[in-house]
């Protein structure tokens, strides 16, 4: 079973904010990183470190962290956001392992 | 722009081992560290392992028995091999590059995936 776990799904109104949040013992020590997933698509990374996006990825999206909890907001959500959203990060196992989050179906409407 | 691609056999059958290899292009293969991760159909992500361009592996817990992460510099490929499978490894595989730091990782690029089926 996963360390990190989410919301199985999240709803938002068109234009509207949400917020995906990821829980773990790990994410006190170290920054998640978020994955936007379409279907039949490979997952794109989406916001990584404190709060950084990678070029291509809109402003839109970013990223927080408090104790043991992660948080990827959209703001001002756009119908091609909707998607699955994974969040990654070390384990607590303090071997370098790596887990992904449980996923969050995420639908504009 | 590094892209990458995988390549393998996309069925495989029961106990027999699974073999995929990532081909990295646009980048030195000294500059991610490697990693596998698979995705069941309908399911979520999970990390299988890593490879630095040195060697240095690292697998997750419960697939480590099973799992070796290689690596030729020279091809700039690296690989997955994951033995004695079942239909519970039936997913489709990915391969990443990876950056890790003290305080955050991320993967980033990915190739497009491929799906291997465990069945008879």
């Amino acid at each position: 079973s996963s360390e990190l776990t989410q919301d199985p799904t999240v709803s938002v109104a068109l234009g509207q904010t949400v917020r995906i949040t990821c829980q773990g013992d790990s994410l006190r020590s170290y920054y998640a990183s978020w994955y936007q997933q379409k279907p039949g698509q490979a997952p794109v990374l989406v916001i990584y470190g404190k709060n950084h996006r990678p070029s291509g990825i809109p402003d839109r999206f970013s990223g927080s962290s408090s104790g043991n909890t992660a948080s990827l907001t959209i703001t001002g959500a756009q119908a091609e956001d909707e998607a699955d959203y994974y969040c990654n990060s070390r384990d607590s196992s303090g071997n370098n392992h790596y887990v992904f989050g449980t996923g969050t179906k995420v639908t504009v409407l | 722009q590094v892209q990458l691609q995988e390549s393998g056999p996309g069925l495989v059958k029961p106990s027999e081992t699974l073999s995929l290899t990532c081909t990295v292009s646009g980048d030195s293969i000294s500059s991610y560290y490697w990693s596998w991760i698979r995705q069941p159909p309908g399911k979520g992500l999970e990390w299988i392992g890593y490879i630095y361009y040195t060697g240095s592996t690292n697998y997750t817990p419960s697939l480590k028995s099973r799992v070796t992460i290689s690596v030729d510099t020279s091809k700039n490929q690296f690989s997955l091999k994951l033995r004695s499978v079942t239909a519970a490894d039936t997913a489709v595989y990915y391969c990443a590059g990876a950056i890790f730091g003290e305080e955050a990782g991320w993967f980033d690029p990915w190739g497009q995936g491929t799906l291997v089926t465990v069945s008879s």
